[in-house]
């Protein structure tokens, strides 16, 4: 599986757009990018992934760079409750095993 | 509403017991997987099965092994339980494709501690 690089930590205002970047230059082409997130205590949750094109989902949108070495996970309007650490992991399928790294950890203010 | 479920929440074990982690899901998902997680070292994966009776090495199996007897239940085996398996352990399952991903599912986690 290719590696990723996530920022440990962000801060996000609530109602704001939370921005979160992920770098995963050495993706190969039937890899997919999937983004999970865990609140405390909590076992993770998925919450989107993408190919080639731009995804939505009622949770979040998903823009991957034309090059796909890339990707940036939007939450529109990011609440208290979006305050998690959020996983960017790449693979083959979710029939195959993922890696995960240490992810970032997004804390949105009041 | 589609579930994962981890039998225990919280357990203390004394070193060198037998331990068994049970997950059950009720997807009828091919694939499970067992996680543990540690500050500063992410989730890492034990080991894995993508079908009744096969299982598959993870990046952390020793001192671990697994059972997959039905298809809905998937059982992390502590041989001989030490302090340095105190931890996190998180199962998952996920469907096998066919042009179907809905990602990985999650169970609550069994918080173990080993003295």
């Amino acid at each position: 599986d290719a590696k990723t690089t996530q920022p440990p930590s962000m801060d996000c205002a609530e109602g704001r757009a939370a921005n979160l970047p992920c770098n995963h230059s050495t993706i190969s082409g039937n890899e997919y990018v999937y983004w999970y997130r865990q609140i405390h205590s909590q076992g993770p949750q998925y919450i989107i992934h993408g190919l080639k094109n731009n995804e939505t989902n009622e949770m979040a949108s998903l823009i991957i760079t034309e090059d796909r070495k890339s990707s940036t996970l939007i939450l529109p309007h990011a609440t208290l409750r979006d305050t998690a650490v959020y996983y960017c992991i790449v693979g083959e399928t979710s029939g195959s095993r993922l890696t995960f790294g240490e992810g970032t950890q997004l804390t949105v203010n009041p | 509403d589609v579930k994962v479920t981890q039998s225990s929440r919280y357990l203390v074990k004394r070193t060198g017991e037998k331990v068994f982690l049970e997950c059950v899901q009720d997807m009828d998902h091919e694939n499970m997987f067992w996680y543990r997680q540690d500050p500063g070292l992410g989730l890492r994966l034990i080991y894995f099965s993508y079908d009744v009776k096969m299982k598959e090495k993870g990046d952390i199996p020793e001192g671990y092994s697994v059972s997959r007897e039905k298809k809905e239940r998937f059982s992390l085996i502590l041989e001989s339980a030490s302090t340095n398996q105190t931890s996190m352990y998180l199962c998952a399952s996920s469907e096998s494709g066919q042009g179907v991903d809905y990602g990985y599912t999650f169970g609550s986690g069994t918080r173990l501690t080993v003295v």
